[in-house]
């Protein structure tokens, strides 16, 4: 079964500091990997998603995410975080039991930037 | 383009009350998803509808029945509430260019059993 862990549950990180949140992935075949952010009171957005490719995928809000075959991992970076990134977020990796149809997601790290 | 929309926002129900979650969606997606979300656990899958006119279980679906009622709307009601249904519930729809595709979320709603 596709599977992905955030192994962190929090990310503390200073303004204008690179930030990493991390995701490791368990999937047979290729992986199809998503990354999603949510603000408090509000629902799951789309960030940027690894299909194929580049291994270096660029998102949105200025996020980008490395995937590494060897390592199974799939982690989230910014060179320089804002404090409204603070948030949730969320790795996603589709289901390939299922058609692609589900997505099955990690249980949130949360990025709190400090000024 | 509102894109997903849900109503209500925010729901108090007491333990046996029933009630129905909105769905609704403008962007003419096929598929359609209901998860809850609890602390520590992420999301889980509660429902999908592929089409409308079909509908699957998802991770978590005791306690719980959807309709698809056209390719817009997609319900999901609680017959009977029970605590352990306090979540925050999230309707999202995806776009069908596999592998393209992506799922929009709703704001979601905040439900509360006592």
């Amino acid at each position: 079964a596709q599977s992905v862990a955030q192994p962190e549950d929090q990310v503390n990180v200073a303004e204008g500091n690179p930030l990493t949140v991390k995701c490791t992935y368990s999937v047979s075949g290729n992986p199809y990997l998503f990354w999603y952010v949510q603000y408090p009171n509000r629902g799951l957005q789309f960030l940027l998603k690894y299909i194929t490719g580049d291994n270096l995928v660029k998102g949105s809000y200025g996020f980008e995410a490395e995937f590494n075959k060897s390592q199974t991992s799939f982690h989230l970076k910014k060179p320089s975080a804002l404090v409204s990134d603070s948030a949730l977020y969320f790795c996603a990796v589709r289901d390939q039991s299922t058609g692609f149809q589900k997505l099955v997601f990690g249980t949130g790290t949360r990025l709190l930037v400090s000024p | 383009n509102a894109g997903v929309t849900q109503t209500p926002k925010f729901q108090v129900l007491k333990t046996g009350q029933s009630m129905t979650l909105q769905c609704a969606q403008d962007m003419n997606h096929n598929s359609m998803y209901w998860y809850r979300q609890d602390p520590g656990m992420g999301l889980r899958l509660i429902y999908y509808s592929a089409s409308e006119g079909t509908t699957d279980k998802g991770e978590v679906p005791n306690g719980y029945n959807v309709s698809r009622l056209n390719k817009r709307e997609f319900s999901l009601r609680l017959e009977s509430a029970a605590p352990s249904q306090t979540s925050v519930y999230f309707c999202a729809s995806r776009t069908d260019s596999f592998p393209s595709d992506t799922q929009y979320f709703g704001p979601g709603t905040r439900l509360t059993v006592l």
